[in-house]
């Protein structure tokens, strides 16, 4: 069974442009939840999607924002970027929406703003 | 204020050697994970335990939760280069009315050879 796979690997952006991370679950997988990772605060949760739903949301500003289609893959869009922005942003898929069935996580996305 | 604790916060160890590293809140957890984090990568889940007091071994890995649910451990025997890698803990905390998971900053393992 593919992992979860994040797109793009690395973005680099300048302070006020927006972006959009892309994550798509694993197979049969209808929970993705994205974090932000970074040296300072470690990994921050900012939402999950179960079923195109947002079911939880972490104390991010609303810059911070997602979406979920109904092949499960999801989207997150940041806009107005921050030098603060700059982190690992890492999406975890699991099989239902309890967290205690484990996440799987993909490779995440480091962006980088200037 | 961070809710899970996670100490220590660095570790750098010889080839061989024997070592715990803890997750600590004053909170109950419903239940508690285990990830481990190489370079580049996203973490990968080894364990989740749910029943306080319960032991886990994963071949040189043993976890175990408190009895209250508020700590849990990680001890590793003969620990090896491949175990080189940013450990954390997550939990669910019990009656949030969500699964939200919430991370400590982990403990960075450094194995030598």
């Amino acid at each position: 069974k593919a992992g979860v796979t994040q797109t793009p690997r690395y973005l680099i952006k300048t302070r006020g442009q927006q972006v959009t991370l892309s994550c798509s679950p694993i197979s049969g997988h209808r929970s993705v939840s994205w974090y932000q990772q970074t040296p300072g605060q470690g990994l921050q949760f900012l939402f999950e999607y179960f079923s195109e739903t947002q079911r939880n949301k972490g104390n991010f500003p609303g810059r911070f924002s997602g979406r979920q289609f109904s092949n499960s893959r999801s989207e997150m869009n940041v806009s107005t970027l921050e030098l603060g922005d700059s982190a690992l942003y890492l999406c975890a898929s699991s099989i239902r929406t309890s967290g205690d069935s484990g996440q799987f996580f993909g490779p995440g996305t480091r962006l980088t703003v200037l | 204020t961070q809710l899970l604790e996670q100490s220590p916060q660095f570790l750098s160890i010889q080839e061989g050697e024997n070592l715990t590293v803890y997750c600590n809140s004053s909170s109950v957890f419903s239940s508690l994970q285990w990830y481990r984090q190489e370079p580049g990568e996203g973490p990968v889940l080894l364990v989740t335990v749910v029943t306080g007091g319960e032991v886990k071994k994963l071949k040189r890995l043993t976890f175990q939760f408190g009895d209250a649910r508020k700590d849990s451990s990680l001890h590793i025997t003969a620990a090896q280069p491949g175990d080189t890698g940013l450990y954390l803990c997550a939990g669910i905390l019990t009656g949030a009315g969500s699964y939200q998971l919430t991370f400590g900053k982990g403990t960075k393992l450094s194995v030598i050879p």
